[in-house]
């Protein structure tokens, strides 16, 4: 069936390195993107999103890449700190519709000093 | 900055109790939302509320799962008899828009405990 997935469940990046979080969706129909933050003890929190008639997309220290070719989505967290530590959403869903998103697995940032 | 409010924050509950879970979701939003995460594994969509109907459910809610805005403000999960899979963080949302595309800003979560 469709479904969104996180290559890494994992990640340990120095601080002040950057981060790169990967994503498979394989709904090609597909159209709209989010990466969620969820810090520990906390609910998910928006971080940014993305359209698919756009292949990048740049927020605060972060970016979104959007292949859709091999169906893939990354984030990018430039400079990372110690408050990046958390775990990563990816989801999917089509814009224009109330259905909701298909969310991934997740990915778990670790920060090293 | 106005954010989504859930209580408790910990419910520890005996399998076959009815269980209610309680949000304040932003004051000016119109959609509501549950969710829920078993420790260590992905969010899954429960159902989505707006106009006091629910617009969209996901198969996890059966029979036994129920929501209500009693008044103005409050947003309700319940659970009729929980079973010890119910176990898990629930979070609740809510939006201004119904469309995707329109920011879900989430509360902190209540974690169910079912003994």
């Amino acid at each position: 069936g469709e479904s969104v997935g996180l290559h890494l469940p994992t990640l340990s990046v120095q601080e002040g390195d950057n981060s790169i979080i990967n994503c498979a969706y394989s709904n090609s129909a597909s159209d709209y993107f989010i990466w969620y933050k969820q810090e520990s003890g906390k609910g998910p929190q928006f971080i940014i999103d993305i359209r698919s008639n756009m292949d990048k997309r740049q927020g605060q220290r972060v970016t979104v890449l959007l292949n859709k070719t091999v169906k893939h989505l990354s984030l990018q967290i430039a400079a990372t700190q110690p408050g990046d530590s958390a775990v990563y959403f990816c989801a999917e869903g089509l814009m224009d519709s109330n259905y909701q998103l298909i969310w991934g697995a997740g990915t778990k940032l670790i920060i090293k000093p | 900055e106005p954010e989504v409010t859930q209580t408790p924050s910990h419910q520890v509950t005996q399998m076959g109790q009815e269980v209610i879970l309680r949000c304040v979701p932003i004051s000016n939003h119109l959609y509501f939302y549950w969710y829920r995460q078993i420790l260590g594994q992905k969010v899954e969509f429960l159902v989505s509320f707006y106009n006091n109907e629910i617009s969209e459910k996901s198969e996890i809610f059966d029979d036994q799962f129920s929501v209500e805005r009693p008044d103005g403000s409050n947003f309700t999960l319940k659970i009729r008899s929980t079973k010890l899979e119910d176990s898990a963080m629930y979070f609740c949302a809510s939006s201004a828009e119904g469309l995707i595309s329109y920011e879900q800003y989430f509360g902190p979560g209540t974690r169910l405990t079912v003994t």
